[in-house]
């Protein structure tokens, strides 16, 4: 089973609306990361979280870590077309350097 | 600045073949991972090189083998392909063993078994 589960499966939303999904994992992590894939294309890193953070920033981007729940959130303001793509969270886990554990991500459509 | 890069692009095979699909990391990386992405799912990993050795294995069985050259590029290798094994095959580099860096994907081999 995957380390990380995001919720939800797919979002579809407008132009210059925020969009939100969440991530939750099952073990103790070191850090967790997110990226975006675009389809058929490799995956691109947004931000990684250490587990002792709560909260980082880049550009559009909001990541919050609750690590006594086991969940994490991205959010992206002002979203525009061209953020349509596959959102993927990933945790490392203490005992495992390097190895990224993936969820099954959600799908963003971002429409003009 | 070259990122990482993957060849081939695409490939067809048939059950029971064989098949090596090879990674040129990011400039400046010497850890290279590789992953499988089925269609719909998130990667799973593979695993993991560094100083030309295998640091870390995921769940995949013997038929999935690897090799890391000296000047950090690595292969990965696949033997009696199952159907199954169709799939968008990504490697990744970071830098630094055992660092908090991300990972650098490239755009990954799109394998087909037919």
């Amino acid at each position: 089973s995957q380390q990380g589960e995001e919720d939800p499966q797919a979002l579809s939303i407008q132009e210059g609306e925020n969009a939100t999904m969440n991530c939750s994992y099952k073990t103790s992590i070191n850090n967790l990361q997110w990226y975006r894939q675009n389809s058929g294309r490799g995956l691109v890193h947004l931000i990684l979280i250490r587990s002792n953070e709560r909260e980082k920033h880049s550009g559009r981007l909001r990541v919050t870590l609750d690590t006594s729940k086991k969940s994490s959130s991205l959010l992206i303001t002002a979203s525009r077309a061209a953020d349509t793509a596959s959102y993927f969270c990933a945790t490392v886990t203490t005992d495992s350097w390097g190895k990224l554990q993936f969820g099954a991500g959600t799908q963003v459509v971002v429409t003009p | 600045d070259a990122g990482v890069t993957q060849s081939p692009t695409h490939l067809i095979k048939t059950r029971g073949q064989q098949v090596t699909l090879r990674c040129s990391p990011k400039s400046g990386h010497d850890t290279v991972s590789w992953y499988q992405q089925a269609l719909g799912q998130g990667p799973q990993f593979i695993f993991q090189y560094y100083e030309e050795e295998e640091r870390q294995r995921g769940n995949f069985p013997d038929r999935f083998s690897g090799h890391q050259f000296p000047n950090y590029s690595s292969e990965l290798n696949v033997n009696a392909l199952l159907l199954g094994d169709s799939a968008l095959y990504l490697c990744a580099s970071s830098g630094g063993w055992g660092s908090n860096q991300p990972q650098h994907f490239g755009d990954g081999t799109r394998l087909s078994i037919l």
